[in-house]
């Protein structure tokens, strides 16, 4: 079956703006979680989303915002980008919280 | 909190045996995850232990110690390729709380 799909891989953006990223998670999988990751940082808890409902929600700023849709696909804004919101952001999905399986990721250069 | 530790490198020779640690409080999950995550790829799930004791799964193998608030992972045979960052991540109590990652340990083979 289909894995995780992050869209899009790659992403470059200007300081101020806004960046909406992408994740399709396996079929039949409804919940969803984002990470930041950073070199030195790990993995950086975002959010989760599950059945179109946010169920847990790490420590970020306001700009970073989520939702889920009936399909369990699923997106994250960042608005007002700042440099340091330069990372690679990870998708994954997880029937339960069994455990996860990792899209691909976006890596998001901020300049 | 729920923390969870593990050393940020560690060195290894091509062909040996290395160890990766993880410690946790012992009250904050029931289940550790091990996966492997390459530079510029997602993680890959590689183990989960719920149990105490050791899982073997051919030339990795995962411990746990649920009242030591401790598990390992166990590389043998090692290969070139085994040259990656290994994350260790809680399951918490309640299934509905967000899996834990800790920084990873970035692991060198040498030849």
């Amino acid at each position: 079956k289909a894995g995780v799909t992050q869209t899009p891989r790659y992403l470059i953006k200007t300081r101020g703006q806004q960046v909406t990223l992408s994740c399709s998670p396996i079929s039949g999988h409804r919940s969803v979680s984002w990470y930041q990751q950073t070199p030195g940082q790990g993995l950086q808890f975002l959010f989760e989303y599950f059945s179109e409902t946010q169920r847990n929600k790490g420590n970020f700023p306001g700009r970073f915002s989520g939702r889920q849709f009936s399909n369990s696909r699923s997106e994250m804004n960042v608005s007002t980008l700042e440099l340091g919101d330069s990372a690679l952001y990870l998708c994954a999905s997880s029937p339960d919280t069994y455990g996860y399986t990792f899209g691909s990721g976006t890596r998001l250069t901020v300049v | 909190g729920q923390n969870i530790d593990q050393p940020t490198e560690m060195t290894a020779t091509e062909g040996a045996i290395v160890q990766i640690n993880c410690t946790y409080q012992t009250s904050g999950f029931n289940g550790l995850f091990w996966y492997q995550q390459h530079a510029g790829e997602a993680p890959t799930f590689l183990s989960y232990n719920v149990l105490d004791g050791l899982e073997e799964k051919g030339r990795f193998s995962s411990f746990l110690s649920r009242s030591k608030g401790y598990s390992y992972l166990l590389l043998k045979e090692l290969q070139m390729k085994d040259s990656a960052s290994y994350l260790c991540a809680g399951r918490p109590m309640n299934r509905d709380d967000k899996i834990i990652f800790g920084k990873g340990t970035r692991l060198h083979i040498l030849p």
